[in-house]
Formats: structure tokens, C-alpha cells, sequence
């Protein structure tokens, strides 16, 4: 099975800083990499595909970058929204589906 | 706008089988693939399953042997069955659909989630 190491696993920051998270599978995975952000008590949210398409309606403050082992998120300047948890998931070799254990973001 | 809505027992004992169903508006079950994914309370997201548009099913191995995904394109609803559930089991459920391929475009629409309980 296909490993997936997020780290950090948290992170404080401030609005306006620029946050970078990442994202190393034990294998290649080519770009089938995607990024979600989850709030308490919420469904995750779609933010990166493919390791660096940008889903509809996402602020272009988040980006994506990376292929084969290594990703990762950045966001841009941290705004009171984006204190959240992240995850990362592969879609390369299924199954399994591999979720990163999670980044929580939060406000220093 | 593409809705899921999970649906379902609350509690269930231990040894029972836990029943889902997600009912999907907006959009057609018969295309895309579609996904089950859980989280425990306090933790991870883990992967259950999915199926896609032309009768392809994958599920986790960790849970192969006790999960079942079907689909009621009739209702466009598709169900998860879960056997023998314990403690473990716990979670909140989500429906997602993925993209018309698997492995490209992630999880793009998510239910609410529906919290089971397994405890006697």
C-alpha cells in the first residue's frame, strides 16, 4: 500500500502569513494528488486536484504544486477563514484511497 | 447544484450491520463514480469504497470483507452495508462523488455526514 506522510501535523500562523504543507507518498503517484480542507463539523471541501488544478469556486491564495513523491499546499496570506484541517489523498493506486492524517491550522 | 444527503439508523449494536444510503439530486447517479469515506470521532478521514458508472466497485481492504456498496439508479441512491460492525466502527459517514475517472479530480461534492454510533 501506498504511504502518505503530511506533514506538519499542526501549525500555528497569522493572518497574512504564507503557510506551506506537505505531502510525501512512500511511492511515486504521478499527479493524482488532491487537497481538502475540513472545518469542525463539516464535510471535507475540495481545494487542489491533480496536484495542482485549482477547484472551481477556490480562492486563488491556494495552490498546489508537486509530482511523484513529494506535494505540497501553499496558501498565499492566511485569511480568518483558512484555520482549518487538511488533508492530502491519493488516487493513484486504489485500493486503497490514502488520506494524509491531517494538518490543523491554527491561528497564532 | 449536485446535493448528497446520507441517510440512516444512528445507533447500532455490535455484531449488526450498519445501513447507509445517500441520496444524490441535481445530477444523475448513472454517470461519475461515488464513494463512501468515514471519520471517527476526532480523527482521520479513512477511504471505505467506491463504485463507478460502468459497474466497477473497490473497496478498502482493511474492511473489504464486511463492506458492501449497491446502487438504486431507479431512487438515484446508492447504500453502504457494513457487517459485524464494533466500537470501532464508529463514525461519521460521508457520500462523496469523485470524477467521471477515479483517480482524477478528487471529491468534489460531499454530503453532510451522518454520525453512527455502535454500542449496545
Amino acid at each position: 500500500d501506498i504511504q502518505m506522510t503530511q506533514s506538519p501535523s499542526s501549525l500555528s500562523a497569522s493572518v497574512g502569513d504564507r503557510v506551506t504543507i506537505t505531502c510525501r507518498a512512500s511511492q511515486s503517484i504521478d499527479i493524482y494528488l488532491n487537497w481538502y480542507q475540513q472545518k469542525p463539523g463539516k464535510a471535507p471541501k475540495l481545494l487542489i486536484y491533480a496536484a495542482s488544478s485549482l477547484q472551481s469556486g477556490v480562492p486563488s491564495r491556494f495552490s498546489g504544486s508537486g509530482s511523484g513523491t513529494d506535494f505540497t499546499l501553499t496558501i498565499s496570506s492566511l485569511q480568518p477563514e483558512d484555520f482549518a484541517t487538511y488533508y492530502c489523498q491519493q488516487t493513484y493506486s486504489t485500493p486503497p484511497d490514502t488520506f494524509g492524517r491531517g494538518t490543523k491550522l491554527e491561528i497564532k | 447544484q449536485v446535493q448528497l444527503q446520507e441517510s440512516g439508523p444512528g445507533l447500532v449494536k455490535p455484531s449488526e450491520t450498519l445501513s447507509l444510503t445517500c441520496t444524490v439530486s441535481g445530477g444523475s447517479i448513472s454517470s461519475y463514480c461515488w464513494s463512501w469515506i468515514r471519520q471517527p470521532p476526532g480523527k482521520g478521514l479513512e477511504w471505505i469504497g467506491y463504485f463507478d458508472y460502468s459497474g466497477t466497485s473497490k473497496y478498502n481492504p482493511s474492511l473489504k470483507s464486511r463492506v458492501t456498496i449497491s446502487v438504486d439508479t431507479s431512487k438515484n441512491q446508492f447504500s453502504l452495508k457494513v457487517t459485524s460492525v464494533t466500537a470501532a466502527d464508529t463514525a461519521v459517514y460521508y457520500c462523496a462523488r469523485g470524477g467521471y475517472n477515479w483517480s482524477y479530480g478528487g471529491l468534489d461534492y460531499w454530503g453532510q455526514g451522518t454520525l453512527v454510533t455502535v454500542s449496545s
